[in-house]
């Protein structure tokens, strides 16, 4: 399983674009790369996901260089309700897949 | 439609105690999956089932931990006897297969607190 490394922590005000990068050097051929997002007392909550260049949704876009080496999930104009953990996991698709999580980004957002 | 549901929301007991925690995945799910998450930690897998099958339970620790899925629905995790460090949130994921390619988006429940005293 590739391993993850991400920022312990990021600030922001309320109303600003947010990247969080995420580095996967080891990452293989078949991986894709999963954002999820959790609140306090809550199971995370997916995001999006992408294999390579850009994926865009109702919520986020998702940066992925021609390496693969590393992403970048981009929340547009945050608000304080995406004062959230972010995880950043890697691995091969499919149902036999085992997602691991690291510690995740702690995103804070205030006024 | 409903999510994932789990019961105890919260239970406390006293070390060597056991303790059962219940999950409806959502449903027509057929993967099901337990988590441990410790404070400050993002989720563990504990076990993986497809249908009544568990496939993946090599993170399960299996001298006090067991898990069943009798009918492919609903779960239970159970641990005897609970030690101190099980102190955790123990979170139900459930998914469905997902065509193609990439992972398939997992649903989860809130999750139980169990504290040990």
């Amino acid at each position: 399983l590739a391993k993850t490394t991400q920022p312990i922590s990021m600030d922001s005000y309320e109303g600003q674009e947010v990247n969080i990068t995420c580095s996967h050097n080891n990452i293989a051929t078949n991986d894709y790369i999963t954002w999820y997002q959790q609140f306090p007392s809550q199971g995370p909550r997916f995001i999006i996901q992408g294999y390579k260049t850009k994926v865009t949704n109702e919520v986020a876009s998702l940066f992925i260089p021609a390496d693969r080496k590393s992403s970048t999930l981009s929340l547009p104009r945050v608000s304080l309700s995406d004062t959230a953990v972010y995880y950043c996991l890697v691995g091969e698709g499919g149902t036999a897949s085992k997602l691991t999580f690291g510690t995740g980004t702690r995103l804070q957002v205030t006024l | 439609e409903a999510g994932v549901v789990q019961s105890p929301r919260y239970k406390i007991i006293e070390k060597k105690q056991p303790v059962a925690f219940w999950c409806n995945p959502i449903s027509g799910h057929n993967t099901l999956y337990w988590y441990r998450q410790n404070l400050g930690q993002g989720p563990e897998l504990l076990i993986r089932y497809e249908n009544e099958e568990a496939v993946d339970d090599s993170q399960l620790p299996k001298d006090r931990f067991s898990a069943e899925r009798l009918k492919g629905v609903d779960s239970t995790l159970k641990i005897q006897p609970a030690e101190l460090g099980d102190s955790a949130v123990y979170l139900c994921a459930s998914s469905l297969p997902r065509p193609g390619l990439g992972h398939n988006e997992q649903f989860f429940g809130p999750g139980t607190r169990l504290t040990v005293l």
